[in-house]
């Protein structure tokens, strides 16, 4: 029903090489959060996709939703270390109802 | 400016006790909402507060509880407490009920032993 789906559960990637998660949802989304939580923190917000086919970038990062408001991606350019951890998508207005999350681990 | 506030950090119970968790919401914000986060999964909806009302509600027993208070800040309560209860309790605040950024505070590490 409300599950948003993320793929893939794991990532580990070489420093310096791309990283591409995707959320995936069986009824149409009014909109997208995606979240960043490092190891031992708290989830932090990192962008709010509204429009079908909406792309925002933010430094190495790239957000995507998908024409038929379904299912979004988020993409990173040249992996750093610093960009370790567990990166989630969400729906909702009033609650959120968060995805599964990919965490990634970057290797040095 | 102060971000979201959480307290306590970390603490441990004992099964079938009661234990409450507050929570400050970032300067500004009204709303407070509540998430438990088990290892390894994503944030869970718990429910969430405007002007001292529950508004929305998860999918969790009515041994969560919660309440706010005139100043915006917030608190959970969970009772019969149970081994499944571990979790991460994150406390997250808004302007308004919905469509604004959420902010989480750092969380409440609960361990029901």
């Amino acid at each position: 029903g409300q599950q948003v789906m993320q793929i893939p559960q794991y990532q580990h990637v070489q420093e310096g090489e791309d990283f591409t998660t995707y959320c995936n949802s069986s009824t149409t989304l009014s909109n997208i959060q995606w979240y960043k939580q490092r190891p031992g923190g708290h989830p932090v917000f990192l962008i709010q996709l509204v429009k079908s086919g909406e792309v925002k970038k933010q430094k190495r990062l790239t957000f995507q939703f998908g024409e038929a408001k379904k299912n979004s991606s988020l993409h990173i350019t040249a992996t750093q270390t610093t960009d370790v951890g567990t990166y989630f998508c969400a729906r909702g207005t009033y609650k959120y109802i968060f995805g599964t999350g990919t965490r990634l681990k970057v290797l040095a | 400016d102060a971000g979201v506030t959480q307290s306590p950090t970390h603490l441990i119970k004992t099964r079938g006790q009661q234990v409450t968790l507050r929570c400050s919401p970032k300067s500004g914000h009204d709303t407070v909402s509540w998430y438990q986060q088990a290892l390894g999964q994503g944030p869970q909806f718990i429910f969430q507060y405007y002007e001292e009302e529950e508004r929305q509600r998860g999918n969790f027993p009515d041994r969560f509880s919660g309440h706010q208070f005139p100043n915006y800040s917030s608190e959970l309560n969970v009772n019969a407490l149970l081994l499944g209860d571990s979790a991460l309790y994150l406390c997250a605040s808004s302007l308004g009920q919905g469509g604004n950024t959420i902010y989480f505070g750092e969380g409440s590490w609960l361990t029901v032993v």
